[in-house]
């Protein structure tokens, strides 16, 4: 298995612009989180779902984020539009029920 | 809300023992350990659920006392791989993991 595929792995884009960030999980993995890492805040939970469907998005910092999950393979987080303080490395993570999490690679966005 | 880590840092030489802390204002599922180098992905360690069990992997261990709301995790005689950033998650609410905020750890040779 690949494990998780976050794309695009490092995206630079100018305040304004709208950036959607891509999670493939693992299959069979029915948990999906999104994460964001800065230095300041450490890792914070923004969103989960659990079989594609959200449970708790209380973590999404304002009305510029948004996330879906239209199937079990796929998932994105969008920002529109985008500010400086949105740099951070956004974490896809997967996992079963209570149990390890699996996380992607990340995805380092950073907006001048 | 966030557990509550402590250290922050720690600085060990190699072979010496440490203790990271976390602790919780609600009451817990379950409680997990993760491990991230600088520039990589958090990396699972260990899982801890409700009932007060000590895990271990490798020379790293854990404990959770489940009416204090607070685990322990236990680096005995560290090596230089034990470097980074240590995450405990906590699950208060059903598969909802919310990460404190990371002890730093370096080990010298």
């Amino acid at each position: 298995d690949a494990g998780v595929i976050q794309s695009p792995r490092h995206e630079v884009t100018e305040m304004g612009q709208e950036v959607t960030l891509r999670c493939k999980p693992i299959s069979g993995h029915d948990y999906l989180f999104w994460y964001r890492q800065t230095m300041m805040r450490g890792l914070e939970l923004l969103i989960y779902f659990n079989n594609n469907v959200p449970i708790d998005d209380s973590g999404m910092p304002e009305d510029r984020f948004s996330a879906k999950m239209p199937n079990a393979s796929f998932s994105t987080l969008k920002i529109q539009p985008s500010e400086p303080r949105d740099s951070a490395v956004y974490f896809c993570a997967g996992g079963a029920n209570t149990g390890e999490l699996f996380f992607g690679e990340g995805s380092r966005l950073t907006v001048l | 809300q966030q557990p509550v880590q402590s250290p922050q840092a720690v600085i060990l030489r190699e072979g010496e023992d440490a203790v990271i802390n976390c602790s919780s204002s609600k009451a817990l599922y379950s409680v997990h350990w993760y491990r991230q180098k600088h520039g990589e992905a958090p990396v699972f360690l260990m899982i801890l659920l409700k009932g007060g069990e000590q895990k271990g992997h490798d020379k790293i261990s854990a404990s959770f006392n489940e009416k204090k709301q607070q685990s322990s995790l236990y680096l005995t005689a560290s090596q230089l791989s034990y470097s980074g950033t240590y995450f405990c998650g906590t699950d208060a609410a059903g598969n909802k993991l919310t990460f404190g905020g990371g002890t730093r750890v370096l080990v010298k040779p």
